[in-house]
């Protein structure tokens, strides 16, 4: 049963602190995809790639978020600093090879992010 | 930015009713999809629509490509509890993002 996995599910921490997420997108997958959900904002874009490489990141804030993949198979998003306003939900997605990976999106069950 | 219009916020309804919801914009999209959202998890693609006038189902779900390519709507039919959750349209003009409504919360009275 194929699924894109995320750890950790459930992160508590301390502004300032550096948070990272990581994310196993689908085997054989190469769009991956960086969300933030909150209720004020709803599902925010945060970044994507495809074949590793990081096509958009408009979505970030640049000087405290970054994205990367390391290698087909993990996908990271850091925060440092850390601050309250990043507590949300973060996804992960992943989607199948071709124009229809953009739209057909397999995400995964999400980091709660909660900073004090 | 592109912006989609999610109708209604929440819906309250019996078991065995039918629902409707749809998804409208000022621009014009070249696909839009259906996600259901389940609590503590990510959203799952319920229906991909391709082309404008395009009609598809899911089991009891249904949903259309508005002819004018700025809309959509998605029926369920005959609701059973699992049906509840939070309901996300998404579009795309083919500029390799999409863009997500506000959803529709459904909630299932006893």
């Amino acid at each position: 049963d194929a699924r894109v996995t995320q750890t950790p599910r459930d992160k508590v921490t301390e502004m300032g602190q550096e948070v990272t997420m990581r994310c196993q997108p689908i085997l054989g997958h190469n769009t991956v995809f960086w969300y933030r959900q909150t209720m004020m904002q709803g599902l925010e874009l945060l970044a994507y790639f495809r074949n590793r490489a990081p096509l958009d990141d408009s979505g970030m804030p640049k000087d405290r978020f970054s994205a990367e993949m390391p290698d087909a198979t993990l996908a990271t998003l850091k925060i440092q600093p850390s601050e309250p306003r990043d507590s949300a939900v973060y996804f992960c997605a992943s989607g199948p090879n071709g124009d229809r990976g953009i739209n057909e999106q397999f995400f995964g069950p999400g980091t709660r992010l909660t900073v004090l | 930015g592109q912006q989609l219009n999610q109708s209604p916020q929440s819906m309250f309804i019996q078991e065995g009713e039918d629902v409707s919801m749809n998804c409208t914009s000022s621009s014009i999209f070249n696909t839009w999809l259906w996600y259901k959202q389940d609590p503590g998890e990510g959203p799952v693609l319920l229906i991909a629509l391709y082309k404008a006038g395009e009609l598809t189902s899911n089991g009891r779900l249904t949903a259309q490509f508005g002819i004018t390519r700025k809309d959509s709507f998605l029926n369920i039919s005959a609701s059973i509890p699992s049906d509840v959750g939070i309901y996300f349209c998404a579009a795309n003009f083919g500029n390799e993002k999409l863009t997500f409504g506000t959803g529709t919360r459904l909630t299932i009275i006893p």
